[in-house]
């Protein structure tokens, strides 16, 4: 099993600043099949950004992924208030498994 | 639109079998892979498995032995039966719908306490 560690746990931030949010993975995510997610509370997670860099429709562009093989990212340019929520990354080229999520909280 | 609608008891025993559906509407559930995903109350999220439209599934080989999905053509919905449930099964439940590029459509979720 691909296991998915995602850092840092919390990142504080402000409107306006740039996240940048890493998922880690025990071994090669097979066809950079890595997907980002986002949460809300009471909510089911959205896709955001799915093989790596593609965002999924509906999706701004502040929005980006990146990585291969074993390191991903996912970067918020500027972040708006919309955007303060958890954020687990997937892979999917093995089997499935989730990170156990950032949390984005307002500083 | 597609849109899914998980469904089922939200209280089950220890030991007994916990059963959901999740209606698909607005597409086929033939032409896709569907997923069941859980989260714990303040935990992450877990894959469960998947299923084909023609019934093909795939397990989390964590609960291979506990996890049965199944499809009903001529409703369109899923289904997802775990035995033995314990209190550690206590989640919300969401159905997906699984596609190359991700789980891209999700039901609202049912929460399910083992009590």
């Amino acid at each position: 099993e691909i296991v998915l560690t995602q850092s840092p746990g919390t990142l504080s931030l402000s409107p306006g600043e740039r996240a940048t949010l890493s998922c880690r993975a025990s071994q090669r995510v097979p066809s950079n099949y890595l997907a980002w997610y986002q949460q809300k509370p009471g909510q089911a997670p959205r896709l955001l950004i799915y093989s790596t860099s593609s965002r999924a429709a509906g999706i701004p562009g502040r929005f980006s992924g990146t990585g291969s093989g074993t390191d991903f990212s996912l970067t918020i340019s500027r972040l708006e208030a919309e955007d303060f929520a958890v954020y687990y990354c997937q892979q999917y080229g093995a089997s499935l498994t989730f990170g156990g999520g950032t949390k984005v909280e307002i500083k | 639109q597609v849109q899914l609608q998980e469904s089922g008891p939200g209280l089950v025993k220890p030991s007994e079998t916990l059963s959901l559906t999740c209606n698909v509407s607005g597409d086929s559930i033939s032409n896709y892979y569907w997923s069941w995903i859980r989260q714990s109350a303040g935990k992450g999220l877990e894959w469960l498995g998947r299923i084909y439209g023609t019934g093909h599934a795939n397990y989390n080989p964590a609960l291979k032995s506990r996890v049965t999905m199944s499809v009903d053509m001529s409703n369109n919905q899923l289904s997802l039966k775990v035995n033995s449930v314990t209190a550690a099964d206590t989640a919300v439940y969401y159905c997906a719908r699984h596609r190359l590029d991700g789980l891209d459509i999700w039901g609202q979720g049912t929460l399910v306490t083992v009590s």
